[in-house]
């Protein structure tokens, strides 16, 4: 079974400041895939990020980039110089890398935490 | 190119009657998935269709719950009769290659069913 927790409901952060997004997992997958998503008020999911457990180096795309800490279970989401679009819900979650039958390949998601960008 | 589009964006509906979400995918997406996510929890895995085969019905949380998608080309989620407890955003998500390490879900933005 796979857990995803994110500690923070809602968060606030200044434009043009960078902010950190916390993300914590529990899997007994070896290999496992990480991924953010951002939900505007608009609704869509929009994938934003990528890391998987075997990358040697974090991920990075354009102004977001995931802190991942293998040991300590963490895939934190740093998005830098903070945007007034960037104010939205996002949500971290996992998968195993391999498919191994029925329930074991789905994306487990977090609650989600609540970004603010203030101007 | 067109995003995965979901109908309706809401749906209001009296505990016993029938609802039926629709998605289309992107085209050319083999893969079709739905999501739920009930007030205040987390969003969950409800199946996953290959084309046009249910690959993982798993997470379906009882036989009120249909989905089909004929022809492999768009879904429908069928919930009947429907109960309190079904009220929440349904999602669906499309992806263009099942099994690839960083497979990209693509996500719609969702129908906000309110079962009163």
């Amino acid at each position: 079974a796979q857990k995803i927790t994110q500690t923070q409901p809602g968060m606030f952060v200044q434009e043009k400041e960078a902010v950190t997004l916390d993300c914590t997992y529990d899997t007994s997958d070896q290999s496992y895939g990480l991924f953010w998503y951002k939900q505007p008020s608009s609704g869509e999911m929009i994938f934003l990020i990528y890391q998987g457990s075997y990358d040697e180096q974090n991920a990075t795309e354009g102004r977001y980039s995931l802190n991942f800490q293998k040991a300590r279970k963490s895939a934190n989401l740093v998005i830098s110089a903070s945007q007034l679009g960037d104010s939205a819900m996002y949500f971290c979650a996992m998968r195993p890398v391999e498919y191994s039958g029925a329930g074991s390949y789905q994306l487990t998601f977090g609650k989600g935490t609540k970004l603010s960008v203030i101007p | 190119e067109a995003g995965v589009t979901q109908f309706p964006s809401h749906s209001v509906i009296e505990k016993g009657q029938t609802v039926t979400l629709r998605c289309d995918p992107i085209s050319g997406h083999d893969n079709l998935y739905w999501y739920r996510r009930v007030m205040g929890k987390e969003i969950k895995f409800l199946l996953h269709f290959v084309k046009e085969s249910k690959q993982d019905e798993s997470g379906m949380p009882n036989n009120r719950f249909l989905a089909e998608r004929t022809g492999g080309t768009y879904s429908t989620l069928k919930v009947q009769p429907a109960e309190l407890e079904d009220s929440g955003v349904y999602f669906c998500a499309s992806s263009l290659l099942f099994g690839q390490r960083n497979e990209k879900l693509f996500f719609g933005s969702g129908t906000q069913l309110s079962v009163l």
